[in-house]
């Protein structure tokens, strides 16, 4: 099946640093992608739908400002958490289905990010 | 929210078949059934969708009522390997999937 990438894998930050995630499909085209977030012993949780060279779209109670994401390219997302608190720490993980196909079904998921922030 | 009503957990040996079941009774006509399962810390991996028909693929089937309000997803011979949580979700094709609870599953020797 189609793969997507993250990257990094996991990743420990200072309070009011940074952080980017990346989401790339390896071997496919993918126009939109989804990010989710998971906390721990919770179910995944919807955040954002990235679309290909437009603005992404958010779930209702997720700041756009603080979660930014670009979705560049069709091979390409990317999930910056700004000004990151411990509240933010969590495994967050992106999706995408492949162009051409948005109505087969399948989503394709990521390794996930684990982010922890100190 | 979740438009379907999974057992919170669920226990199988090693070797049988693992039958999880899934009430949607408010799914509509355009509405797939998706099951996807996680290991833990590891990203959600697909096993089978469909619509109406019964599905089969390497990894399971996927049994729909005629009435598509409930499903089963059956994993014909469980491994350790299986152990993981099982989501089943509808929705429709295109969209972003929500997550529920999902059942967790053990498989044990």
């Amino acid at each position: 099946g189609a793969v997507v990438s993250q990257h990094p894998s996991w990743v420990i930050c200072k309070s009011g640093t940074s952080v980017k995630i990346e989401c790339r499909s390896l071997d496919f085209q993918a126009t939109t992608m989804f990010w989710y977030r998971q906390f721990p012993k919770q179910s995944l949780m919807l955040m954002a739908t990235s679309n290909e060279g437009s603005k992404a779209t958010y779930e209702q109670g997720v700041e756009k400002d603080k979660f930014l994401i670009n979705h560049a390219s069709l091979t390409l997302s990317t999930l910056t958490v700004t000004s990151a608190h411990p509240e933010d720490s969590s495994f967050y993980i992106c999706s995408a289905r492949t162009s051409g196909r948005e109505n087969t079904g399948e989503l394709f998921f990521g390794e996930g990010s684990r982010l922890t922030v100190l | 929210d979740a438009k379907t009503t999974q057992p919170t957990s669920m226990d199988c040996a090693e070797g049988r078949a693992a039958n999880l079941p899934c009430n949607h009774s408010t799914i509509s006509g355009n509405e797939y059934v998706y099951w996807y399962r996680q290991i833990h810390s590891q990203g959600p991996q697909y096993i089978i969708h469909g619509l109406k028909n019964n599905e089969t693929n390497e990894m399971a089937s996927l049994i729909i009522t005629e009435d598509r309000k409930s499903s089963t997803l059956i994993l014909p011979h469980a491994t350790l390997r299986d152990t993981a949580v099982y989501y089943c979700i509808v929705d429709q094709a295109g969209t972003a999937l929500i997550f529920g609870k999902g059942t967790t599953l053990s498989v044990s020797s």
